[in-house]
């Protein structure tokens, strides 16, 4: 069955330290999304990507980076610079960057400090 | 931004309809009405999407006003494992500023 898989499923991080979060899929989407959900809150976009070697940020970009040098990935990195990373971090795909087309979620990866 | 505005919770029987609302009243022409469901811990799932006509499938059906500024969804028969949060959105092309917002949590009362 095609799905996006994140891994891990909980992280923990040291203050200072820099962490990346896994994201993966095989539905041959082109578009890929990070967000992140506080408890009882809503998802806010992180970043996003359209095409391999294109991302472009959203609206909590700040301490948080990404790479897409390959179709099916699209690693996560929460920075030192982040100081506020506890959060559960959702990855979607979707066919494309169009309104017309629905995303599909991975499990999410809870991040917590040590 | 397009926002979308829900109740914080509804309840609902077993077996019986739910229309959760959804209103948006800055929705652009280019906005399409999504909607998705979240269990604890766990990714949202897809429900349904639209633009102007009223949408069916096998999980709910999707009714859009005429001047597309609220949407409803339904849930013809509730069971338990339709208890989720529900949430609201409008995608466009251009993703910058998506927000799930809160969305409404459905209670399913046995």
């Amino acid at each position: 069955d095609g799905g996006i898989t994140q891994s891990p499923k909980y992280l923990f991080r040291k203050e200072g330290q820099n962490v990346t979060l896994s994201c993966e899929q095989n539905l041959n989407h082109d578009a890929m999304y990070w967000y992140r959900q506080d408890p009882g809150q809503g998802l806010r976009l992180i970043y996003y990507s359209q095409i391999v070697n294109d991302f472009q940020k959203g609206d909590i970009a700040e301490g948080y980076s990404v790479s897409r040098e390959k179709k099916e990935s699209f690693p996560l990195t929460v920075t030192s610079a982040q100081k506020n990373p506890t959060a559960f971090y959702l990855c979607a795909s979707s066919l494309g960057l169009t309104g017309n087309q629905p995303q599909h979620f991975g499990d999410g990866t809870r991040l917590s400090i040590l | 931004d397009a926002k979308t505005t829900q109740p914080n919770s509804m309840e609902s029987n077993e077996e019986e309809p739910v229309h959760l609302p959804c209103n948006h009243s800055t929705i652009s022409g280019t906005d399409y009405i999504h909607w998705y469901r979240q269990l604890p811990s766990q990714g949202p799932e897809y429900v349904i999407h639209g633009l102007t006509s009223n949408v069916n499938n096998r999980m709910a059906s999707l009714a859009i006003a005429e001047d597309r500024k609220s949407s409803t969804l339904i849930l013809h028969r509730a069971t338990l494992r339709d208890a989720a949060v529900y949430y609201c959105i409008l995608f466009s092309g251009g993703y910058q500023k998506v927000t799930f917002g809160i969305g409404t949590k459905l209670q399913v009362i046995p």
